[in-house]
């Protein structure tokens, strides 16, 4: 398995809250992902990174902001969590982005806000 | 109009049965398929990659029409074990991310 580790894995908060969810890998992969998971959407990516400090918008981008200020991390922050933020979070890499095409995910992230 | 549309399903079927999963995709201009699958509760994790000429993987068989814009997964001989969510992806020849289907539940019984 890709090492990929998300932290927390579960976390529950209340609205207003500032929430920091991080992904580690230790493959050295140069692209990125921050996906949500919710029942009747799939998977919706939220933002990307294509390298160190080189970071992109994906569809519902709003509310949330990330950074990437090492090869291995990969940080998604909600300034205010609202209730419409609770999912289940996946972070994923990719390497390189328009080779196989397989995206290597983590285990997930499940956040409740109250 | 979502990019990437899957029959959700759930499709039960019997052990040893063939079942077929469809997906249709908007954009005529992706390049890349895939079909990725997920257990309840889990990441998801890819199956097989889909080509124009058609694949097989063992009991799993993946076709692509392009002038349709259509992808399809056959399972044949069912196992309990194939029982999960397979979704449909699809990549554009810009950008570097994916677009996920929904996903259509499959489950296998005895």
């Amino acid at each position: 398995d890709a090492g990929i580790t998300q932290s927390p894995r579960h976390k529950v908060t209340e609205t207003g809250t500032p929430v920091t969810l991080r992904c580690h890998q230790t493959e050295n992969h140069r692209y990125m992902y921050w996906y949500r998971q919710d029942p009747g959407h799939g998977l919706r990516l939220i933002h990307y990174s294509y390298g160190v400090k080189d970071t992109d918008k994906g569809e519902v981008s709003d509310g949330y902001s990330v950074s990437r200020s090492k090869t291995e991390d990969f940080l998604l922050t909600l300034e205010s969590a609202t209730s419409s933020q609770t999912s289940v979070y996946f972070c994923a890499i990719s390497e390189p982005p328009r080779g196989t095409g397989e995206l290597f995910f983590g285990e997930g992230s499940r956040l409740t806000v109250l | 109009r979502k990019e990437v549309e899957q029959d959700p399903g759930p499709f039960n079927v019997p052990e040893g049965a063939t079942v077929a999963f469809n997906c249709t995709y908007s954009n005529s201009a992706s390049q890349s398929f895939f079909w990725y699958r997920q257990d309840c509760r889990k990441e998801p994790k890819l199956l097989m990659s889909v080509y124009s000429s058609g694949n097989e993987d063992g009991r799993f068989t993946a076709q692509l029409n392009r002038a349709s814009q259509y992808i399809s997964l056959l399972i044949r001989d069912s196992k309990l074990s194939d029982s999960a969510t397979y979704l449909c992806v699809v990549k554009s020849n810009s950008g570097y991310a994916l677009n996920f289907g929904k996903g259509t539940s499959l489950l296998v019984t005895p």
